[in-house]
């Protein structure tokens, strides 16, 4: 079974331009979560869809969405890019909603480099 | 905020020798989980521990939990130059939005052959 996968690998923007970054969850998994790495702090979760609908959101301003469509994959999009939204961006899915007794399959994630 | 809160922060240890890092939360859990995460790439589930469990083991891994003192250790054994990663424990945290899964800031381990 193939597993999460996320595209594009690396991207280089620079500010004021808007990105998409997109995941492909394992087959019949429903959830898809993103999260935003960076060495300051840390995984910071940003989303999760669940059946096309955000089930949850963590605190990002309104620049970072994201939807799910009925195949179960789900795009990020990052409007009006700063330098501070330098990243790694992952994404994990899962076979039902996210809690602490489900496990999460991550994609090797997308580096995003704002100059 | 960050419900786990690992230590060391950082880890250097030869080859053959055993690792422990430590992972403490803020709020009542039901479940905790370990991940690790090798340099640059995605996480990779280890182990779930549940609340009534004290200890798991899986294969060179030891994870234990301690609820009362909001607390869990993870052991790898005999170490290799392989399991130089970050380990992140994960808990559940509740949201206005919902339940989320909150990762801890995570140990940097190195194995040293």
């Amino acid at each position: 079974k193939a597993g999460v996968t996320q595209t594009p690998r690396y991207l280089i923007k620079t500010r004021g331009q808007q990105v998409t970054l997109s995941c492909s969850p394992i087959s019949g998994h429903r959830s898809v979560s993103w999260y935003q790495q960076t060495p300051g702090q840390g995984l910071q979760f940003l989303f999760e869809y669940f059946s096309e609908t955000q089930r949850n959101k963590g605190n990002f301003p309104g620049r970072f969405s994201g939807r799910q469509f009925s195949n179960s994959r789900s795009e990020m999009n990052v409007s009006t890019l700063e330098l501070g939204d330098s990243a790694l961006y992952l994404c994990a899915s899962s076979l039902v909603v996210v809690s602490a007794k489900n496990i999460q399959y991550f994609g090797a994630g997308t580096r995003l480099s704002v100059l | 905020s960050q419900q786990g809160e690992e230590d060391p922060q950082a880890l250097s240890i030869q080859e053959g020798e055993n690792a422990t890092m430590n992972c403490s939360y803020k709020t009542s859990i039901n479940n905790l989980q370990w991940y690790r995460q090798n340099s640059g790439r995605g996480l990779v589930h280890l182990i779930l521990i549940r609340s009534n469990e004290r200890e798991k083991h899986s294969g060179r891994l030891r994870v234990t939990l301690d609820t009362s003192k909001k607390s869990s250790s993870l052991l790898i054994t005999a170490s290799r130059a392989a399991d130089t990663a970050s380990y992140f424990c994960a808990t559940d945290a509740i949201s206005e939005y919902g339940n989320k899964l909150v990762f801890g800031a995570g140990t940097i381990l190195r194995v040293k052959s």
